[in-house]
């Protein structure tokens, strides 16, 4: 398996709305990362997971929150989001931490 | 101030035709390159990975070059499809930390 599978593809929510995004890798990577890319923009990095820890948070609002359950899975839980959050966002995983990305097919997310 | 720059920033070519994509970085110390290629709303799909020690790779029509004296890198598309429509990433990290920067992309039209 060398896929970084995203769950689900695409996501409307309100603006009250309390959502989640998943990832899921069995590559044995020990790295996951959270990217949110807008329309012809690179991806900007939000989180970044060493050995299940939060490693780097990139000054994201409190509104985005991250988990790691094991070295396989990461979430990221959405709460109270605003219409500029819209974009789409992409799990990466990585076998440590200097090597490249594999990148999901993202979650394309609408905020209404 | 680590910087990867991209060149051009669109190009539009007849299908069947050769281009190649420019990736210039000031990434230091440098670890690796990864050229990707995204479909628009997609995850982006790695092509190729480059080390210090390597000057060439390749992967089917694609093949990327570097020299890490001039910190140039580039992307040679042999024999274009209209599949090959889609923005090409460069993106370099540095050895040990997180740090990874994306270039802004080239974005290739293939048209028939």
């Amino acid at each position: 398996d060398t896929e970084v599978t995203q769950t689900p593809k695409h996501l409307v929510m309100g603006m009250t709305n309390k959502k989640s995004l998943k990832c899921e890798q069995h590559m044995g990577h020990r790295a996951m990362y959270w990217y949110k890319q807008k329309a012809k923009k690179p991806p900007e990095l939000m989180f970044v997971y060493s050995y299940e820890k939060l490693s780097i948070n990139e000054s994201v609002p409190s509104r985005f929150s991250p988990e790691c359950p094991n070295s396989s899975l990461l979430n990221l839980h959405l709460h109270a989001l605003q219409p500029e959050d819209s974009a789409l966002y992409l799990c990466a995983s990585s076998q440590e931490s200097r090597w490249g990305y594999t990148f999901g097919s993202g979650t394309r997310l609408t905020v209404v | 101030k680590n910087q990867v720059e991209q060149s051009p920033q669109s190009l539009i070519i007849l299908e069947g035709k050769n281009c190649t994509l420019q990736c210039n970085y000031t990434v230091s110390p440098f670890s690796n390159l990864r050229w990707y290629k995204q479909d628009t709303g997609r995850g982006p799909v790695s092509l190729t990975i480059m080390t210090f020690s390597e000057n060439t790779k390749s992967n089917g029509r694609y093949t990327a070059t570097l020299d890490a004296d001039t910190k140039q890198s580039s992307l040679h598309i042999t024999a274009s499809q209209l599949s090959d429509s889609a923005s090409y990433i460069c993106v370099v990290r540095d050895t040990g930390g997180f740090k990874t920067i994306f270039g802004a992309g080239t974005r290739l039209f293939v048209k028939a």
